[in-house]
C-alpha cells in the first residue's frame, strides 16, 4: 500500500536558521506529493506540491523537489521565521483502487522557531 | 471564492450517542473527503463521495458513515459514540478527485467524547 515516512519532531530553530524536514514515500503508480502546514487550532493548508518526477514545488521561501530515483520530497527553507512555527506534514495522492485518489499523510513534524 | 466550511466547529457529546457533522465544499467541487485527526493515529482517510456515491472508504468500523447531496455538501455520522473517536474530523474537497488535484481542507470539527 501507500505510505509515508517523514522525521518526527519537535524540531527546534533558530529564527533564519536553515530548515530541512525529510519526508519518503512509498507508492504504487506515479502519486503527486504535497507539503501541508497546520497552524495552532486550524485546518490543513497546502504549503507547495509536485505532480511528477523532478517538479520543484516552491511557496513562501520554502522549496522541495519531486526526487522519483529516492522517492523522498524533502522540505526545505534557507531562512526560517518565528511565524514558520506550526506542524508539517508530508502527503501523497495516489489511485488506492476504484478510482479513488485518496491522500495518505506522514505522522507530521512539529517545528519551533525562536527569536 | 469561500473556502471548505465546516459545522460545527466544536461539539461535546457523551459515550453511546450520535453525532451529525457537516461540509460544504468549495463551489464547483465535486469530490469530497473525510479526515480523523488524533495525536496517536495521525491523520487517517475515512471516505470520499463524488457526485452523491461513495468512492472509497478508509478502514473504519460501520459506525462511520457518510452521504453527499447533490449540491456536493456531505455529511458524515458517528454512530454509538466512544471515547476513542474524539478527533479533528477534517473536510476536504477538490473538484473531481484526480490524483493532481490540490485537496482543499475546512477548519475541522473538534469532536469530544466524555
Amino acid at each position: 500500500g501507500n505510505s509515508v515516512t517523514q522525521m518526527e519532531g519537535p524540531v527546534t530553530l533558530s529564527e533564519e536558521a536553515f530548515l530541512t524536514i525529510n519526508c519518503t514515500y512509498t507508492a504504487t503508480g506515479y502519486p503527486s506529493l504535497f507539503w501541508y502546514v497546520q497552524y495552532p487550532g486550524e485546518g490543513l493548508q497546502l504549503l507547495l506540491k509536485a505532480t511528477k518526477a523532478d517538479d520543484k514545488g516552491s511557496n513562501k521561501g520554502f522549496e522541495a523537489t519531486y526526487r522519483k530515483e529516492t522517492t523522498s520530497f524533502h522540505l526545505e527553507k534557507g531562512s526560517v521565521q518565528v511565524s514558520d512555527s506550526a506542524v508539517y506534514f508530508c502527503a501523497l495522492r495516489a489511485d488506492s483502487g476504484a478510482g479513488s485518489y485518496q491522500l495518505t499523510f506522514g505522522k507530521g513534524t512539529k517545528l519551533s522557531v525562536i527569536p | 471564492k469561500a473556502g471548505v466550511t465546516q459545522t460545527p466547529r466544536y461539539l461535546i457529546k457523551t459515550r453511546g450517542q450520535q453525532v451529525t457533522l457537516s461540509c460544504s465544499p468549495i463551489s464547483g467541487h465535486r469530490s469530497v473527503s473525510w479526515y480523523q485527526q488524533t495525536p496517536g493515529q495521525g491523520l487517517q482517510f475515512l471516505f470520499e463521495y463524488f457526485s452523491e456515491t461513495q468512492r472509497n472508504k478508509g478502514n473504519f468500523p460501520g459506525r462511520f458513515s457518510g452521504r453527499q447531496f447533490s449540491n456536493s455538501r456531505s455529511e458524515m455520522n458517528v454512530s454509538t459514540l466512544e471515547l476513542g473517536d474524539s478527533a479533528l474530523y477534517l473536510c476536504a474537497s477538490s473538484v473531481l478527485g484526480t490524483a493532481k488535484e490540490t485537496q482543499y481542507f475546512g477548519p475541522g470539527t473538534r469532536l469530544l467524547v466524555l
